[in-house]
């Protein structure tokens, strides 16, 4: 089964609007990853935070991470068209050197 | 560097044919790990190879199958193709044995008709 699950499954927003997804797993983690998937293409790493971390920022990305709740949040502030792709949680269960992805978050942003 | 290149990008094949796929890491690499990706189950992970030996292995039968060499490029193989094959195969290579950063090729899209 997967390890992480994010929701909302799907998120409509318009240009210049904040989207936030949230990704909860289930074992503890070494490390949860942040990766992105345009339609039919590769994954591109966008943010690693590690168990020890509760926040980083890159950009416009700003993710968190709560170890006693097993759950993570993406934020993309002021969302542009060339967001809207996949979002998808992986983490690296701290008993395994398995990276597992979760179900993931389409996110369509319209102009 | 260059990327992660796979060959091919798309493949049509037939029920019990076997397929293989190619996976060139990023240079330096020397972890390389198979995906694959359907509607229904979304992003599974095939297994995992470093410096020429597998090291994780996840949820798939035997007929998937893969191999890496001494210069860090990594085949996977199918045999007896089952229609619930056809899915996007993503390959992905990062620079050492942990599930650290993966650096993710185009992927191959394999359809079994």
């Amino acid at each position: 089964s997967q390890q992480g699950e994010e929701d909302p499954q799907a998120l409509s927003i318009q240009e210049g609007e904040n989207a936030t997804m949230n990704c909860s797993y289930k074992t503890s983690i070494n490390n949860l990853q942040w990766y992105r998937q345009n339609s039919g293409r590769g994954l591109v790493h966008l943010i690693l935070i590690r168990s020890n971390e509760r926040e980083k920022h890159s950009g416009r990305l700003r993710v968190t991470l709560d170890t006693s709740k097993k759950s993570s949040s993406l934020l993309i502030t002021a969302s542009r068209a060339a967001d809207t792709a996949s979002y998808f949680c992986a983490t690296d269960a701290s008993n395994t050197d398995k990276l597992i992805f979760g179900t993931g978050t389409r996110l369509q942003v319209f102009p | 560097k260059a990327g992660v290149t796979q060959t091919p990008r798309y493949l049509i094949k037939t029920r019990g044919q076997q397929v293989t796929l190619s996976c060139s890491p990023i240079s330096g690499h020397r972890s390389v790990s198979w995906y694959q990706q359907t509607p229904g189950q979304g992003l599974q992970f095939l297994f995992e190879y470093f410096s020429e030996t597998q090291r994780n292995k996840g949820n798939f039968p035997g007929r998937f199958s893969g191999r890496q060499f001494s210069n860090s490029r990594s085949e996977m193989n199918v045999s007896t193709l089952e229609l619930g094959d056809s899915a996007l195969y993503l390959c992905a290579s990062s620079p050492g044995p942990q599930a650290d950063t993966q650096y993710f090729g185009p992927g191959t899209r394999l359809t079994v008709l």
